[in-house]
């Protein structure tokens, strides 16, 4: 049973960093691919990024470009975001998902909440 | 990039009754190589993360009921939900996996009478 479980949520000041961890159990970790998809209270889903499952390639949306980063370490089934210049406006439930390049989100953990907040 | 409009934005329906969501995209989603559309749909219960229904656009995920089912290509696309019952209660949100940025719909309201 597929098992994904974030954490390092928590509330930051503008312009401060955070950094989420997921922990993945249940399948091949190195032959997936992960995601990190967010939903700001009350909100819909916004894709934020992807990373395939040997670290190759990442992709970012635009609105996180340049100042988020996800990395990965297959020997330890985790994937991680950094995220750096915080704003208001990434509050939201960050939720790690598991899903192949050009394949839908099969798996999603539970989430975390990040609070960019003064 | 591509974007998804979902439609209608809330969608009351009686128990017993059938629900329609539609998502179109900006720009078609079926790569004509393999003939297949990059498009799935989720749904989300209050409280819950979202789980995938279908992908492929039609193709039905393990253990969702056949109530469910995905229609459509290029960039027009349905999911119906036949018989609705209590517990089909939850925001439907579509997506495309045809390239990044992986976007979604704005989600689908689904409420029952």
């Amino acid at each position: 049973q597929v098992h994904l479980v974030e954490s390092g949520g928590g509330v930051v000041q503008p312009g401060g960093s955070l950094r989420l961890s997921c922990g993945a159990s249940g399948f091949i970790f190195s032959d997936s691919g992960m995601h990190w998809v967010r939903q700001a209270p009350g909100k819909g889903l916004e894709w934020v990024t992807f990373i395939t499952y040997d670290g190759s390639n990442k992709y970012y949306a635009d609105s996180v470009k340049g100042r988020f980063t996800i990395s990965r370490d297959n020997s330890k089934s985790t994937v991680n975001l950094h995220m750096n210049s915080l704003r208001p406006e990434d509050t939201a439930i960050y939720f790690c998902a598991r899903g192949g390049t050009s394949g839908p989100v099969e798996n999603w953990g539970q989430g975390t909440l990040v609070t960019v907040s003064s | 990039d591509i974007v998804m409009t979902q439609s209608p934005d809330s969608l009351t329906a009686s128990l017993g009754e059938r629900a329609t969501i539609n998502c179109k995209s900006s720009q078609s989603v079926l790569y004509s190589s393999n003939n297949k559309n990059y498009l799935a749909w989720y749904q989300q219960k209050p409280g819950q993360p979202p789980k995938l229904l279908i992908y492929w656009a039609s193709t039905r995920e393990s253990g969702v009921p056949d109530r469910f089912s995905g229609s459509g290509s290029g960039t027009d696309f349905t999911l119906t939900i036949n018989s609705l019952q209590a517990e089909d209660v939850a925001v439907y949100y579509c997506q495309q996996y045809y390239s990044t940025p992986y976007n979604f719909g704005q989600g689908t309201k689904l409420e029952i009478k």
